[in-house]
């Protein structure tokens, strides 16, 4: 049971460099996040999806974008990256949702840095 | 805006004794309050959570209290275990999901 799975790893940018971060989950959730984890600010909701096909912005949205073409599947896309998108970026997912009696499953993290 | 505010970077406590972690929020909105536990280089996990219909919900060694009054929850760890050491974040819903900077819990043995 593999829960949510993101790729890559780890990765270096070049200020200015476009790339997608992929994250996948295989136990059937309805909502899917992206978060990114600063010392100091702890974990930011950067974009949601409620639904496949769905997205909706959270506290930091400025620079990303994302999309949720299979429900499984949530990709972040940075266009033009930016020293300051350095970060650890983290995915979860959760059914039915927030503000139900339910817990979000995070992946293990991408560590981003942009040069 | 930090809606989830956790004020105490760090915490240090004796294996055994009981660990108190705090978190306070300032969105009265929130209705579902959870704990999370962080390990170098590991996503988080989730620990406990409590409705805001509730005061205090136990599991275990681990019991969150919240008092809505003061927009203030806490994490009761008792008796302390040196494998609790890790980072644990307060979060809080309603429409989305916000996070504490999270607590440094070490306990030494």
């Amino acid at each position: 049971n593999a829960g949510v799975t993101q790729t890559p790893k780890f990765r270096v940018l070049k200020t200015g460099q476009s790339m997608t971060l992929l994250c996948a989950q295989d136990m059937n959730h309805e909502y899917m996040y992206w978060y990114r984890q600063d010392p100091g600010m702890g974990l930011r909701l950067i974009h949601y999806s409620v639904g496949e096909g769905t997205t909706a912005k959270g506290e930091v949205p400025d620079g990303y974008n994302v999309s949720r073409l299979k429900k499984q599947n949530f990709l972040l896309g940075l266009e033009s990256a930016a020293p300051s998108q350095t970060s650890v970026y983290f995915c979860a997912s959760s059914y039915p949702g927030f503000a139900v009696n339910t817990e979000a499953f995070f992946g293990q993290g991408t560590r981003l840095t942009v040069v | 805006d930090q809606q989830v505010k956790q004020n105490s970077p760090s915490l240090s406590v004796q294996e055994g004794r009981i660990s108190i972690l705090n978190c306070d929020y300032t969105n009265s909105m929130f209705d579902y309050f959870l704990w999370y536990k962080k390990y170098p280089a590991e996503g988080p996990t989730f620990l406990i959570s409590i409705s805001s219909i509730k005061d205090k919900n136990e599991d275990g060694r681990f019991t969150v209290f919240l008092n809505k009054s003061a927009k203030h929850l806490s994490l009761h760890i008792v008796p302390s275990q040196p494998g609790d050491s890790a980072v644990y974040f307060c979060a809080a819903s309603f429409n989305d999901m916000r996070f504490g900077a999270g607590t440094r819990l070490t306990v030494k043995p």
